[in-house]
């Protein structure tokens, strides 16, 4: 089956720098990436998503890139606020189920 | 908010009470899921429904039974649960499963805010 490897599983920067979380995946069929970020005593909430088809996307300060031949995407996040404070997710979708990465806790330090 | 809920928030029980967990999604999807959320472990599927009928069912003990009774709804109905089945209990929807007939490609899942749920 899939297996997503996340990494780093902490990451500490300073407002208004960017973070990078990045993902690998084993199944080359997979076909769909999302990301969720997990706020404390909250369920993960869907960020930003990106298909096979498609190399990178944008959505404000949310970037995704993703590069099939090596099998890993990441996660940008530009002009960091202390409001992005959470656990972030990768997850890839190979058939009909979506495998999700570890979780990487992101602290944004005013 | 997502448009699932689900209740209870939390949840304490012994390990020989039965209890149920429910969830309820509002935006009109036809696929609902049951993770686990364990610390230190990633999410794990637990179950799937496509239009009111388990497509998938990940390796899961019988003491945790699932019960779609229409689109809207999901249950988890636990009983006899070990102290390690303590976690979170995380719902999810889709419009669509993306094994089901439709081809369609809208298999976004939407998640809620989860029972925590201790095993005593």
């Amino acid at each position: 089956g899939e297996n997503v490897e996340q990494h780093p599983s902490t990451l500490s920067v300073q407002e208004g720098d960017s973070a990078v979380i990045k993902c690998t995946y084993s199944d080359s069929a997979s076909n769909y990436f999302p990301w969720y970020k997990q706020e404390l005593g909250k369920g993960p909430q869907l960020i930003i998503d990106i298909r096979s088809n498609v190399g990178e996307k944008k959505d404000q300060r949310i970037a995704v890139t993703l590069n099939k031949t090596a099998k890993h995407f990441s996660l940008h996040i530009t002009e960091t606020q202390p409001e992005d404070s959470a656990v972030y997710f990768c997850a890839a979708k190979a058939g009909n189920m979506l495998t999700f990465g570890g979780g990487t806790r992101l602290m944004v330090k005013p | 908010e997502t448009g699932v809920t689900q209740t209870p928030r939390h949840l304490v029980m012994g390990m020989t009470n039965k209890k149920s967990l429910k969830c309820e999604q509002h935006l009109g999807h036809n696929a609902m899921y049951w993770y686990k959320q364990s610390a230190k472990k990633p999410l794990e599927l637990m179950f799937v429904y496509s239009l009111e009928e388990r497509v998938e069912n990940n390796s899961v003990p019988s003491r945790f039974s699932p019960e779609c009774p229409n689109s809207s709804h999901l249950f988890l109905h636990l009983h006899t649960l070990q102290p390690e089945d303590s976690a979170l209990y995380l719902c999810a929807s889709s419009q669509e499963f993306p094994g089901g007939t439709s081809g369609g490609m809208n298999y976004e899942q939407y998640f809620g805010p989860g029972t925590r749920l201790t095993v005593t």
